[in-house]
């Protein structure tokens, strides 16, 4: 069936450091990625999304990359800050259902 | 108004209550999704309402009723719950047959069943 891998699981950096987060997955026929970020307490905020005929978006600090050959997609987050600390998903939306499918998160912490 | 609403925030209920969640968005979308959340997991889809008809049913037991009475509106009826029902219940809506599919979140209704 369709699977999205996230890894890392948990990502721990130092403020005005840089993160990467990075996701793969299974249906080659995907064609929409966003990520959302979750602050504790509150709804998923999709902050970035990129399509599949596109292979790289940046959005100020943020910037997602697509490959898809490989299957492959991460988000950038540059100069970081604590207010970027929170859970992040990245999702693919199945092509046979249209559903989007998430990975299982990443706990970001960025130290001040 | 780019805003989901979901209420109540918070909901404490018996195994022997009915209580109902509400959703409500004005983007003008007609694609409205629940997804429940456990502690640190992603949200698990469980129902999808496209033009207000019932379109997908992530196989819910049937003590989850979703009832969709308008384009703005989604609610959730709870009834006879087990206490491993307890979750953030979510509330997304998106717009129907864009490629892009964008889907916007509310808060959630956190919910603790006794």
């Amino acid at each position: 069936g369709e699977n999205v891998e996230q890894h890392p699981s948990t990502l721990s950096v130092q403020e005005g450091d840089s993160a990467v987060i990075k996701c793969t997955y299974s249906d080659s026929a995907s064609n929409y990625f966003p990520w959302y970020k979750q602050e504790l307490g509150k709804g998923p905020q999709l902050i970035i999304d990129i399509r599949s005929n596109v292979g790289e978006k940046k959005d100020q600090r943020i910037a997602v990359t697509l490959n898809k050959t490989a299957k492959h997609f991460s988000l950038h987050i540059t100069e970081t800050q604590p207010e970027d600390s929170a859970v992040y998903f990245c999702a693919a939306k199945g092509s046979n259902t249209g559903k989007l499918i998430f990975g299982q998160g990443t706990t970001l912490q960025v130290k001040p | 108004d780019t805003e989901v609403t979901q209420t109540p925030k918070h909901l404490v209920m018996g195994m022997t209550n009915k209580k109902s969640l509400k959703c409500e968005q004005h983007m003008g979308h007609r694609a409205m999704y629940w997804y429940k959340q456990k502690a640190k997991k992603p949200p698990e889809l469980m129902f999808v309402y496209s033009y207000e008809k019932l379109s997908i049913n992530e196989s819910v037991p049937s003590r989850f009723s979703p009832e969709c009475p308008n384009s703005s509106l989604l609610n959730l009826h709870l009834h006879a719950l087990q206490p491993e029902d307890s979750a953030l219940y979510l509330c997304a809506s998106s717009q129907v047959g864009r490629p892009r599919n964008e889907q916007f979140f509310g808060p959630g209704t956190r919910l603790t069943v006794l």
